[in-house]
């Protein structure tokens, strides 16, 4: 059974302060590791996928990187806006499994001004 | 484009009611899911569905039935309302291989 456990549940930063959401999990064959942003009362929205052991990925102030058994985001110099819920996600490979991601429970990052 | 819509945006049931959730894609992807969110459980599957006449069980899929007769479209039918499917119901899509998902902005459920 694919599993995604997110760490930590809750991360409390100042303005500037860097720091990391780790993703760790379990699949049978990873075809696909997602990360999410998700604002209080909407939809997870897209950020990353990640494939293979080794690749990274950057957006603004956010940069994913992945090896076998997890995935890190990492949030440098945050800003207020960057506060939200971060979503993981696994993707098994083979047959109908490219239908199906596996949530962790989130990381809920709060960055205070 | 729309992306992916999802209607209603709330929704309040008594028990033993049933329903239909919506959910419609302009962007002509091939996968189609439902996840239920609850507080401390995640995102957690629902049905899914590959192509258009083919669809299958995720974790949590008692009581919630689903179709999918064209590519845009996959509602999700709660048979008989329970207290427990209170909660939040996103419809998320995907184009073969799926890159990256695509979420509709949910729909709020109250089974009372």
């Amino acid at each position: 059974e694919d599993q995604v456990t997110q760490s930590p549940e809750a991360l409390r930063l100042q303005e500037g302060e860097s720091s990391s959401l780790n993703c760790s999990y379990t699949v049978s064959g990873l075809r696909g590791l997602f990360w999410y942003r998700q604002d209080p009362g909407k939809g997870p929205e897209f950020l990353f996928t990640l494939y293979s052991a080794g690749e990274e990925k950057e957006k603004e102030r956010l940069k994913a990187t992945l090896t076998k058994k997890e995935s890190f985001l990492h949030i440098t110099a945050p800003k207020p806006e960057d506060s939200a819920t971060y979503l993981c996600a696994v993707q098994a490979s083979g047959g109908t499994s490219y239908g199906k991601l596996t949530f962790g429970q989130g990381t809920i990052l709060t960055v205070h001004p | 484009n729309a992306g992916v819509t999802q209607t209603p945006k709330f929704q309040v049931l008594k028990t033993g009611q049933s329903m239909t959730l919506q959910c419609a894609q302009d962007m002509n992807h091939e996968y189609m899911s439902w996840y239920r969110q609850d507080p401390g459980m995640g995102l957690r599957l629902i049905h899914y569905s590959v192509g258009a006449g083919i669809t299958d069980q995720g974790e949590v899929p008692n009581g919630y039935n689903v179709s999918r007769s064209t590519t845009e479209d996959f509602p999700l039918r709660l048979l008989s309302a329970a207290p427990s499917q209170t909660s939040v119901y996103f419809c998320a899509s995907s184009s073969y291989g799926g890159h990256g998902y695509t979420f509709g902005s949910g729909t709020r459920l109250t089974v009372v």
